[in-house]
């Protein structure tokens, strides 16, 4: 069963302008995370930012920041000021936590973001 | 301190020949963690590994893949008689023991593998 889901189809947004990229999740667990990572054309996979299930702000690294909504099961990735440098493919994340020191993530299928001067 | 170190970046195989992937952890870290990504598509796991350990191969295809960590040297990634729906990028992160909580898993560049 998909864990999360990322649908948007490719965005284009004007540089300097804010981006909010949707992720929903699925899971039971009381006690999970949620992962973005950023991959751009070079192929590397980048880590942005993490929010915890129990964590009662929103998370913010920089530029970024996550719009948690926990009731509704969503982790939304708002990039504020595009720049160039931020097209990419971004993908959201979550861990669960099997027993045994298991810390695997499972991905979405990602969402496209082109900024344009 | 490096970080996960991956080779080759790409690797060309020809239908029915064995693709080997190399993963070098983080220092300190002694598990590991292979994902396979396909065109257009998100990572999925394939398989954790401790050191002369599978943990969880719940991701791994049943035929052909195999995975080791050995106490001493890299972890491989191991395809044989490799056919064109295998290729992908094929991504390697490690960890140290234990959960790690709010840490993210560090990810190598990955290995580009191209069937022909």
């Amino acid at each position: 069963a998909q864990k999360i889901t990322q649908t948007q189809p490719g965005m284009f947004v004007q540089e300097k302008e804010a981006v909010t990229l949707d992720c929903t999740y699925d899971t039971s667990d009381q006690s999970y995370g949620l992962f973005w990572y950023k991959q751009p054309s070079s192929g590397e996979m980048i880590f942005l930012i993490y929010q915890g299930s129990y964590d009662e702000q929103n998370a913010t690294e920089g530029r970024y920041s996550l719009n948690f909504q926990k009731a509704r099961k969503s982790a939304n990735l708002v990039i504020s000021a595009s720049q160039l440098g931020d097209s990419a493919m971004y993908f959201c994340a979550m861990r669960e936590h099997p027993p045994g020191g298991n810390n695997r993530l499972a991905f979405g299928k990602g969402n496209q973001v082109v900024v344009i001067p | 301190n490096a970080g996960v170190m991956q080779n080759p970046r790409h690797l060309v195989r020809r239908r029915g020949q064995e693709a080997r992937l190399r993963c070098s952890p983080m220092k300190g870290h002694s598990h590991v963690y292979w994902y396979r990504q396909l065109p257009e598509e998100g990572l999925k796991f394939m398989v954790y590994l401790q050191k002369e350990n599978i943990i969880d191969e719940s991701g791994m295809p049943k035929e052909r893949f195999s995975a080791e960590f050995p106490k001493e040297g890299p972890s491989i990634l191991r395809i044989q008689q490799v056919v064109r729906g295998d290729s992908a990028a094929y991504f390697c992160a490690s960890s140290p023991p234990g959960q790690i909580g709010d840490s993210p898993l560090h990810f190598g560049n990955g290995t580009r593998l191209t069937v022909t």
